[in-house]
């Protein structure tokens, strides 16, 4: 079935060290996005992808960054200067009739 | 910046009708969307409403749209305890063609 996968679901990382979460869909959508929810905030858009190799910065991109080198693939990497990383992070992808499809998200700690 | 506000907590009785309000300030969004989130789970389309639309019905939910006061809500007649959730109002951008979300509404369903 088409969808969109992300991994792994639950993430633990010590103070200091970068992480990446994988996201992966089938759906031939060319644009991606990467969101962050937070209890009583909504979804923020870190960063987004409308093709290959080419990404643009969202509302909230410091600490983040990301790659697009596959139409598939579009991972995001969390590191050491994000200041409050805990979070539930979700991925998307955009259907040409502007539905946006989600990924199951991975929830991330630091311990 | 472009906002959208829903408040943060609805309860029901299973089998009243529930109605999730929200505005936004966006006054050019072509398409306004209500997402599903199950817990610890991603977001699913529920249903959108084009803004040239006054009113959308599918089956046990309503949309609403008053676009002189940009306002928006949700109608679920029959209330279930499987519509427990959060749901997102979300209207797309005119400017970015990206949707922004609300904060989401948790809704209760008591049995």
């Amino acid at each position: 079935d088409g969808g969109i996968t992300q991994s792994p679901k639950y993430l633990f990382r010590k103070e200091g060290q970068n992480v990446t979460l994988s996201c992966e869909q089938n759906l031939n959508h060319d644009a991606m996005y990467w969101y962050r929810q937070d209890p009583g905030q909504g979804l923020r858009l870190i960063y987004y992808s409308q093709i290959v190799n080419d990404f643009q910065k969202g509302d909230i991109a410091e600490g983040y960054s990301v790659s697009r080198e596959k139409k598939e693939s579009f991972p995001l990497t969390v590191t050491s200067a994000q200041k409050n990383p805990t979070a539930f992070y979700l991925c998307a992808s955009l259907h040409g009739t502007g539905e946006l499809f989600f990924g199951e998200g991975s929830r991330l700690t630091v311990l | 910046g472009e906002d959208v506000e829903q408040s943060l907590f609805l309860s029901v009785r299973e089998g009243d009708s529930s109605v999730i309000n929200c505005t936004y300030t966006d006054s050019s969004s072509t398409y306004l969307y209500w997402y599903k989130q199950e817990p610890g789970a991603g977001l699913q389309l529920l249903t959108y409403i084009f803004s040239n639309m006054d009113m959308k019905q599918d089956q046990r939910l309503t949309v609403l749209l008053n676009k002189k006061d940009k306002h928006l809500s949700l109608r679920i007649a029959d209330t279930q305890t499987g519509d427990s959730a959060i749901y997102f109002c979300a209207p797309s951008s005119g400017a970015t063609n990206k949707l922004i979300f609300g904060t989401g509404t948790l809704l209760a369903v008591q049995p």
